[in-house]
């Protein structure tokens, strides 16, 4: 089964800095989806960033940009110039690309809090 | 974008009774919805993959019958807690799979709060 292990239960960033949040998975597959979720106070879910795993082309979306590395099993957030809306909890997650269940996995996630 | 919609948004009902949970696409067919469990400061538990005009699929420990789910239409899935007690208290979330195209976009709902009293 798959697993999505995120080791930083809280992390903590100064407004302007620039933080990175840690995410290693476990899976035997070659093909599937790697997604960063946001979850602010209000709860609801907010896809920040996705990244295919056949693409060796770490993804970016303005201020956030991931580091896969696909060998190592590792799929890292950078949040560059954080805001004081990126506060939120962050949850790193994996999805199968096709056939059988495409339930996404989750980690136990990451509250970040921002600094001013 | 995609908008997945919950309602009710927050909910209480009284112990023994059942409370049913909608979730809507509003611009898209989802042949494929999510509902999830969410414990306070935990990551989201699936509970159950709920398809159009089939039986949903339960994760293992989520009793089938008293989390009832009726994938009904392309565009609307229902969870059903049935005979609720204190203990189903919880943020309970949907997400909803757009149809066609390879599939790798998710929408979640905003979420519903149900407290048993």
């Amino acid at each position: 089964a798959q697993t999505v292990t995120q080791s930083q239960p809280e992390m903590s960033v100064q407004e302007a800095e620039t933080v990175t949040l840690s995410c290693t998975y476990d899976t035997s597959e070659s093909d599937y989806y790697l997604f960063w979720y946001k979850q602010p106070p209000s709860r609801q879910m907010i896809l920040v960033i996705r990244q295919e795993a056949y693409k060796q082309q770490n993804a970016t979306e303005n201020r956030f940009s991931v580091n896969f590395q696909k060998a190592a099993k590792s799929f890292s957030l950078k949040i560059s110039d954080s805001q004081l809306g990126d506060a939120a909890m962050y949850f790193c997650a994996y999805r199968r690309s096709q056939g059988g269940s495409e339930k996404l996995v989750f980690g136990k996630g990451t509250k970040l809090t921002v600094n001013p | 974008g995609a908008v997945v919609s919950q309602h009710p948004s927050r909910v209480i009902c009284k112990s023994g009774t059942s409370v049913k949970i909608e979730c809507r696409s509003l611009d898209f067919q989802a042949t494929t919805m999510f509902w999830y469990r969410q414990f306070p400061k935990k990551s989201l538990m699936l509970m159950a993959t709920s398809n159009e005009g089939s039986k949903a699929t339960y994760e293992q420990g989520v009793e089938k019958d008293k989390f009832l789910i009726n994938h009904a239409s392309l565009t609307l899935s229902t969870l059903t807690v049935t005979s609720a007690h204190p203990e189903d208290s919880s943020f309970y979330i949907c997400s909803a799979r757009v149809r066609g195209g390879r599939g790798n976009t998710i929408y979640f709902g905003e979420g519903s709060w149900l407290t048993v009293v």
